[in-house]
């Protein structure tokens, strides 16, 4: 049974238009929720966080937003570019449930940026 | 530089033969974990280690061992691999606290059983 779920393998933009990852979960356990970046050859790198306690956090091109009563939570890039190209994850917590910090990660959505 | 390696970065083995992952971190970190990731399955959790001496298991830990005698090494132990055991493997360590849910992650390591 998968709790996070990212039901786009892949998706396909413009250099300089927005890009929206989609993932959902059905663990009303987890209250908090990142989004990690992943090269071909390179390791997962973190890349943006939110609690549950809020409905969007941004940092610089990256915006996650959280809808808990439809616990879905989405990733914008804006604008897109290039190196922007890589597999994105979905990972999420039960922080407060004493998780012993465990993540668990959906199944990835690759994203292509074109020039 | 602050860093998370493995070692060896690629492997190919036969079934039954011992074998072992490395991983070290330079960032002082009291979390060490290992994950798989498989296609269609993403990355599921091994093993993880809360300090020095502290194991336990994840996700998926049938066929694997781990050890922590010192903080900055974590490696990865498979008594005798099997098939089902080829995967990408990643190593990650954080602090405790806060920051644990943001991993850094070691490049990966390819192994293949036969």
């Amino acid at each position: 049974d998968q709790q996070v779920k990212q039901n786009s393998p892949s998706l396909s933009v413009q250099e300089g238009r927005i890009s929206i990852l989609n993932c959902d979960y059905t663990n009303s356990m987890f209250d908090y929720f990142l989004w990690y970046k992943k090269y071909p050859a390179e390791g997962p790198t973190f890349l943006i966080s939110i609690s549950s306690i809020k409905d969007k956090n941004e940092d610089g091109r990256f915006t996650v937003f959280l809808n808990k009563s439809a616990k879905h939570l989405s990733l914008h890039i804006v604008p897109s570019q290039p190196g922007d190209s890589a597999v994105y994850f979905c990972a999420a917590s039960a922080r407060s449930g004493g998780s012993n910090y465990k993540l668990t990660f959906g199944k990835g959505t690759l994203l292509t940026v074109n020039p | 530089e602050a860093q998370v390696t493995q070692n060896p970065r690629y492997l190919i083995t036969v079934t039954g033969k011992k074998l072992t992952v490395t991983c070290s971190q330079n960032m002082n970190h009291e979390y060490m974990s290992w994950y798989r990731q498989d296609p269609g399955l993403g990355l599921r959790q091994i093993y993880y280690s809360m300090n020095v001496e502290v194991t336990d298991k994840g996700d998926v830990p049938e066929g694997y061992k781990v050890s922590r005698k010192e903080k900055r090494n974590f490696p990865l132990i498979l008594e005798s691999p099997s098939p089902n055991q080829t995967s990408l493997y990643f190593c990650a360590s954080s602090f405790l606290g806060r920051e644990a849910y943001e991993q850094y992650f070691g490049p990966g390591t390819r192994l293949t059983v036969t």
